[in-house]
């Protein structure tokens, strides 16, 4: 089955540590995006990419970092330097034609701070 | 910064009854997306309506777009108790190019009840 996945579902994290978290797409999409949800707040722009090897960031950038050496995947770093990482983390991917087209969202990972 | 912002934040209706929502945003665009997200869960695309375009339909969702005024509204017919949701509106980041980010709206909270 086609679609784009994240793991783990849930994380927890000790203060100071880094975590990462997992997306990969079967889609054959070209660009790929992290999201921030917090209550009440909407998604939020972390990162994004639009071909491998090359990101850019978005709204919200400091205290994460990305790579993007393969086209199917797309992994978030949460680093230390994000001082309210607890959240629901989203990835999402679509086509890189001329006219928009639909995303499509993983299933997201709850990240908690302990 | 947040490109779309939906109106009202919460809506609750009964099984049967017509639910609308409304988005508001700042810039032009060249056209504008609505996601439904159910609770913890990842987003899915539900309909696409381009700049040019007034009004779409798929199933029972009714999609118009103003560009003069800038708002888009979501109709949802004869609701059901699985319409049960979050609904956002996202337009594209920039100009539209293909591959930019979606900018999301804070979305609105349907409660159907039976």
């Amino acid at each position: 089955d086609g679609g784009i996945t994240q793991s783990p579902k849930y994380l927890f994290r000790k203060e100071g540590q880094n975590v990462t978290l997992s997306c990969e797409q079967n889609l054959n999409h070209d660009a790929m995006y992290w999201y921030r949800q917090d209550p009440g707040q909407g998604l939020r722009l972390i990162y994004y990419s639009q071909i491998v090897n090359d990101f850019q960031k978005g709204d919200i950038a400091e205290g994460y970092s990305v790579s993007r050496e393969k086209k199917e995947s797309f992994p978030l770093t949460v680093t230390s330097a994000q001082k309210n990482p607890t959240a629901f983390y989203l990835c999402a991917s679509s086509t890189l034609t001329r006219r928009r087209t639909e995303a499509f969202f993983g299933q997201g990972t709850r990240l908690t701070v302990v | 910064s947040q490109q779309g912002e939906e109106d009202p934040q919460a809506l609750s209706i009964q099984e049967g009854e017509n639910a609308t929502m409304n988005c508001s945003y700042k810039t032009s665009i060249n056209n504008l997306q609505w996601y439904r997200q159910n609770s913890g869960r990842g987003l899915v695309h539900l309909i696409l309506i381009r700049s040019n375009e007034r009004e779409k339909h798929s199933g029972r969702l009714r999609v118009t777009l103003d560009t003069s005024k800038k708002s888009s509204s979501l109709l949802i017919t004869a609701s059901r108790a699985a319409d049960t949701a979050s609904y956002f509106c996202a337009t594209d980041k920039g100009q539209g190019q293909a591959g930019t980010a979606l900018i999301f709206g804070k979305g609105t909270t349907l409660s159907v009840s039976s």
